[in-house]
């Protein structure tokens, strides 16, 4: 059982270029989430989704795009990379409201120069 | 915006001592969750508390869901080495979902 499965783990952008991290999960969740863990700090919500189809802004979206194709998926888009992107970026998913109950992925390190 | 305080910011004690740390904050939450997170990790869940005054154990680790619902401890008893990580308070909040506000963590290390 796979759980949430993020890639990369690592990646160096420049400054201006796009990407797209990769998340995806196995366990036939609802709900999905993207989050930023800057150093020595604790995690912010990007987006969320609480299904295909349907996403929302969470606490620091500004810089970024997701889409929910489908329930697996939930891929977090960085069209103009800034130095101020650079943290680990951690999706996690639930099967019901409430983050008691979610799974987190490895995480991807991002750093943008 | 909402805060949490953190404290301590790290730790450093001898193996088989009991540790606490606590999160306070001038916010109501409805949730308070626990983390712990190793190196190039996610955080994974220790402990959730659902309602004010809960006290709720797992193995060696107890926390605590403040009476005002703006404070939360937890404890962990006779520390080992495996203990080593960083761990996070969370409160949960109403409204959007996900929204967790989190502590800037509490690091502890541990001597055999």
């Amino acid at each position: 059982n796979a759980g949430v499965t993020q890639t990369p783990k690592f990646r160096i952008l420049k400054i201006g270029q796009s990407m797209t991290l990769q998340c995806a999960q196995d366990m036939n969740h609802n709900y999905m989430y993207w989050y930023r863990q800057d150093p020595g700090m604790g995690l912010k919500l990007i987006y969320y989704s609480v299904g295909a189809g349907i996403t929302d802004k969470g606490e620091v979206p500004n810089g970024y795009n997701v889409s929910r194709s489908t329930t697996e998926d939930f891929p977090l888009r960085l069209e103009l990379a800034a130095p101020s992107q650079t943290s680990v970026y951690f999706c996690a998913s639930s099967y019901s409201q409430g983050m008691a109950e979610a799974f987190f992925g490895q995480g991807t390190r991002l750093t943008v120069v | 915006g909402q805060q949490l305080n953190q404290s301590p910011q790290s730790m450093f004690i001898q193996e088989g001592e009991d540790v606490s740390m606590n999160c306070t904050s001038s916010s109501i939450f409805n949730t308070w969750l626990w983390y712990k997170q190793d190196p190039g990790e996610g955080p994974v869940l220790l402990i959730a508390l659902y309602k004010a005054g809960e006290l709720t154990s797992n193995g060696r680790l107890t926390a605590q869901f403040g009476i005002t619902r703006k404070d939360s401890f937890l404890n962990i008893s006779a520390s080992i080495p495996s203990d080593v990580g960083i761990y996070f308070c969370a409160g949960e909040y109403g409204g959007s979902q996900g929204n967790l506000i989190f502590g800037k963590g509490t690091k502890l290390s541990v001597k055999p």
